[in-house]
């Protein structure tokens, strides 16, 4: 059963930061890894996809990046802004089902 | 416009009641999906349904009933509504062909207390 983990639970940085998110996972056999950015009462906006065949992927100043055989993702985010605050959330597509699971999530706070 | 809408965004009820939270996709997209967002827990799957008239439990479908009568409509239901069914409700859909380009698209949600 794919279980998917998020390491730090929350985060407090000054602005200006560059910082890392990191997400794992327990099977390594997947379609893809996406990151997912959640305001407060708000929906989820897609940030990143991760095809399985591939190993990083960049949107202006964030960069995701997937280790497959060691289960690991990371989500860097180069010089943090306020407007960055939000709960970042990593949802593994195991391969051979249809349904993603998402780790808890990790809570990030720039401090202006 | 085209995208994924849910309704109501906000409900309030009470135990005991039926309640049906409604999902409207425009893209034609084969997948749906109903998630449910708990502090602590993530966005669990409640039930999945893969075309019109076929649908699928997922981690938590206890007390939910959903149907797929139409390609673009995905409802679910809570049948007898209970306090531990309060949280905050994401429906999705996509075009999901086994490949890793698939993805799931959210709607807002709708935010569920049952007092």
């Amino acid at each position: 059963k794919q279980e998917v983990t998020q390491i730090p639970a929350a985060l407090s940085v000054p602005e200006g930061e560059n910082l890392v998110l990191n997400c794992s996972f327990t099977d390594s056999a997947i379609y893809n890894l996406q990151w997912f950015r959640q305001d407060p009462g708000k929906g989820l906006t897609s940030l990143l996809l991760i095809q399985s065949s591939q190993r990083e992927q960049t949107s202006g100043r964030l960069n995701a990046s997937l280790d497959k055989s060691s289960g690991r993702s990371t989500l860097y985010i180069a010089a943090s802004q306020p407007g960055d605050s939000a709960t970042y959330l990593c949802a593994v597509l195991t391969s051979g089902t249809y349904k993603y699971i998402f780790g808890t999530g990790t809570r990030l706070k720039v401090l202006a | 416009d085209a995208g994924i809408t849910q309704s109501p965004r906000y409900k309030i009820t009470e135990t005991g009641r039926q309640v049906t939270l409604m999902c409207h996709q425009t893209w034609s997209h084969s997948y749906m999906f109903w998630y449910r967002q708990d502090l602590g827990h993530g966005l669990r799957l409640i039930y999945y349904s893969a075309a019109a008239d076929i649908t699928d439990k997922g981690e938590v479908p206890d007390g939910y009933v959903v149907s797929r009568s139409k390609t673009e409509n995905f409802p679910l239901t809570l049948e007898s509504a209970t306090r531990s069914q309060t949280s905050v409700y994401f429906c999705a859909s996509g075009l999901t062909a086994g490949a890793s380009t698939d993805t799931q698209y959210f709607g807002p949600g709708t935010r569920l207390t049952v007092l």
